[in-house]
């Protein structure tokens, strides 16, 4: 069964407290997106990864770090210098040549 | 910078009563992609226009892709419950393609009243 995959669903965390949520996917795609998405605003892009070993910065990247060793999985670092890192983060991946993307199930990060 | 706008932001309708949703783009688009949202989950793909004028039907929604490929809208005829959500539009500017970065609209949330 094909996908993509992002766990928890919910998540918790203290103020100053890194946090990885991750995303991983089987469906052999080589991009893969990192979106947040706020209440009334449109999903916003942190990072992207076209290949392995290969990211690059979105439009919101200040308080963020990725890494992509895998070409199934490209998780995501949020870290105590983001400022406001409660939302709902959102996963997707592409293939390449194709536009459309595939979402995951999303993660909504509460940083109390 | 590159914007899309949406409008409107919210809409709630009687079951039975016709929907649209418009975006506008700051800069010429190379296609544009409308994504639906359901409550509580997550964006997925709908359709995507990519010529200019281009109109392309499904069931009860109709997509448009303007002349000048600045702007969009999607047209749901007769409303159902099952339509409720957000429908986001989202753009690919001239030469991202390869990166697949998207310019995504706010997005417009549809209420139905059965």
């Amino acid at each position: 069964d094909g996908g993509i995959t992002q766990s928890p669903k919910y998540l918790f965390r203290k103020e100053g407290q890194n946090v990885t949520l991750s995303c991983e996917q089987n469906l052999n795609h080589d991009a893969m997106y990192w979106y947040r998405q706020d209440p009334g605003q449109g999903l916003r892009l942190i990072y992207y990864s076209q290949i392995v070993n290969d990211f690059q910065k979105g439009d919101i990247a200040e308080g963020y770090s990725v890494s992509r060793e895998k070409k199934e999985s490209f998780p995501l670092t949020v870290t105590s210098a983001q400022k406001n890192p409660t939302a709902f983060y959102l996963c997707a991946s592409r293939l390449v040549g194709l536009n459309e993307q595939f979402f995951g199930p999303g993660t909504r990060l509460t940083v109390l | 910078g590159q914007q899309v706008m949406q409008i409107p932001q919210y809409q709630h309708v009687q079951e039975g009563e016709d929907f649209t949703t418009y975006c506008n783009s700051s800069t010429t688009l190379s296609n544009i992609q409308w994504y639906k949202q359901r409550p509580g989950g997550h964006p997925v793909f709908l359709i995507q226009l990519v010529k200019s004028g281009e109109v392309k039907k499904q069931k009860r929604l109709t997509f448009q892709f303007g002349e000048a490929k600045k702007n969009s809208s999607l047209h749901i005829t007769a409303t159902q419950t099952t339509d409720v959500g957000t429908y986001f539009c989202a753009g690919n500017v001239p030469g991202s393609s390869n990166t697949g970065k998207l310019i995504f609209g706010q997005g417009t949330t549809l209420q139905v009243k059965p």
